[in-house]
């Protein structure tokens, strides 16, 4: 079956620019959740959603990440006024996770976005 | 805090020489513990997970990974290793208690060069 897709594969974006960067969940998995990964680090926790809910956003590194899951399927991070520092790979995971449980379920991973701000 | 180290950035081994990549963690409560490989432009692909049970977990492609309990350690273990290996590999924890949801911590990865 599908895996988790994201798009686009690769944006280059000037400073300042505002940026938007879809992730697309194995249907059917509940949870879906957003990473940083910076060159020669492993991945980061920024934020995560149960269905359309954003019920963890600590990892968001500046009120200028925002992330949505409208209708609890396809998610959106969107990224305003773009820096220098923003510049990383951003992985999204899905999972089959039942709300409220002790998960043990594992995330999958989408192939990611990098990002290159000038 | 919780934690995981990889101590190697790096590891090279002889193709069909057994290969180890090592994992120590420090979490509160029982960790639940994962393996990942990355190839360069792709995402993660999951390995093999400890949750409870049996301390040798047996993973996709031949890998399997130990849990140690009294050394806080998860090591990647494979017995013959292939060039095709080759990779960046990331092992990660969570704890049962972390909100009740799957939020993965990192390691810094460690690369693995298998040479023929």
């Amino acid at each position: 079956g599908a895996g988790v897709s994201q798009s686009p594969r690769y944006k280059v974006a000037k400073r300042g620019q505002d940026v938007a960067l879809r992730c697309d969940p194995i249907s059917g998995h509940v949870s879906l959740f957003w990473y940083q990964q910076a060159l020669g680090q492993g991945p980061e926790f920024l934020t995560y959603f149960q269905n359309e809910a954003q019920l963890d956003k600590s990892g968001l590194p500046s009120d200028r990440f925002f992330a949505e899951r409208p209708e609890g399927s396809v998610s959106t991070l969107k990224i305003q006024r773009t820096q220098q520092e923003d510049s990383a790979v951003y992985l999204c995971a899905s999972s089959l996770e039942q709300r409220g449980g002790r998960s043990q379920e594992t995330q999958y991973f989408g192939p990611g976005t990098r990002l290159l701000v000038l | 805090a919780q934690s995981v180290a990889q101590p190697e950035d790096q590891v090279k081994v002889a193709e069909g020489n057994p290969l180890t990549v090592k994992c120590t963690y420090s979490v509160s409560g029982n960790p639940y513990l994962f393996w990942y490989v990355q190839y360069p432009n792709r995402g993660l692909q999951f390995l093999l997970k400890y949750i409870t049970g049996d301390n040798l977990v047996k993973g996709s492609y031949g890998f399997e990974a130990e849990f140690n309990k009294s050394q806080t350690s998860f090591h990647l273990k494979k017995p013959s290793a292939l060039v095709s290996d080759s990779a960046l590999y990331f092992c990660a924890v969570r704890t049962m208690f972390s909100g009740g949801y799957n939020k993965l911590i990192f390691g810094a990865g460690t690369r693995l060069a298998v040479h023929p």
